[in-house]
C-alpha cells in the first residue's frame, strides 16, 4: 500500500524566504506524486504532479518539486514566499493517475510579513 | 458543471440521525472519489466509482456508511445512525485522467 511522510505540521516562513515543504513516499509500484493546496474553506486545488515523465515538475503559482527516487522523495519548493502562499499543503500518492490517492497529514504554511 | 459540486456546505445531525450528502462531478468525468478528513489530518479514501460501478469500498470506516451513483454521475454518501467520531469534511473529486478535481466538502458535526 501506498503512503507518504510530511513531517513538522506547522510551518513558518518569512515573506521572501524560500518555502520548503519535506514529502517522503512508500509504494510498491512506480508512482504517481501530487501536491495539493488548501486555502480556507475552500477544496483541494492541484499545484503539480509528477507522473514519471521529468523529474522536475513545475506547477502553479511559482511552486516546483523534484522526484528523487533514490531518496523516495518528492519535496516542495517555491523560491520566494507571498502572503498569498499562506495555506495547507498536502503531497499525496498513487499507483495510477486515476486510483485512490493516499495523502499525508499536510503542512500548514504561516507567512511571517 | 463548472467544478465538483457538493451539498449541503455545512450539516449538523444530531447523534443517531442519519445523514445524506451529494456529489455533483464535473460532467463527463467517469471517476468519483469520496474522502473524509478529520480536523488537523489530510483526506482518508473511503469510496471510488467508475461510472455506476463502485470498485472500491475498502475504505469505508463501518457498515453505517453507504455510497451510490445510480446513474453513473451524481453521487450521495450516506452515513446511518451517526456517531460523534463521524464528524469531519467529507470530501468529493471527480476525474478523467491522471487529476482529481475537488469539491469544497461537505462539514458534518455530530452533536
Amino acid at each position: 500500500a501506498q503512503s507518504v511522510t510530511q513531517l513538522g505540521s506547522h510551518v513558518s516562513v518569512s515573506e521572501g524566504a524560500l518555502v520548503l515543504l519535506r514529502c517522503n513516499y512508500s509504494s510498491s509500484v512506480p508512482p504517481y506524486l501530487f501536491w495539493y493546496v488548501q486555502y480556507p474553506n475552500q477544496g483541494l486545488q492541484l499545484l503539480l504532479k509528477y507522473t514519471s515523465a521529468a523529474t522536475l515538475v513545475k506547477g502553479i503559482n511559482g511552486f516546483e518539486a523534484e522526484f528523487k527516487k533514490s531518496e523516495t522523495s518528492f519535496h516542495l519548493t517555491k523560491p520566494s514566499a507571498h502572503m498569498s502562499d499562506a495555506a495547507e499543503y498536502f503531497c499525496a500518492v498513487s499507483d495510477d493517475g486515476n486510483n485512490r490517492l493516499a495523502f499525508g497529514k499536510g503542512n500548514q504554511v504561516v507567512v511571517i510579513p | 458543471g463548472a467544478g465538483v459540486s457538493q451539498s449541503p456546505r455545512y450539516k449538523v445531525a444530531k447523534r443517531g440521525q442519519d445523514v445524506a450528502l451529494r456529489c455533483d462531478p464535473i460532467s463527463g468525468h467517469v471517476s468519483l472519489f469520496w474522502y473524509q478528513q478529520a480536523l488537523g489530518q489530510g483526506p482518508e479514501f473511503l469510496t471510488y466509482f467508475q461510472n455506476e460501478a463502485q470498485l472500491d469500498k475498502s475504505g469505508l470506516p463501518s457498515d453505517r456508511f453507504f455510497a451510490e451513483r445510480p446513474e453513473g454521475s451524481v453521487s450521495t454518501l450516506k452515513i446511518q445512525r451517526t456517531q460523534q467520531e463521524d464528524s469531519a469534511v467529507y470530501l468529493c473529486a471527480s476525474s478523467l485522467a491522471a487529476e482529481a478535481f475537488f469539491g469544497q466538502g461537505t462539514r458534518l458535526t455530530v452533536v
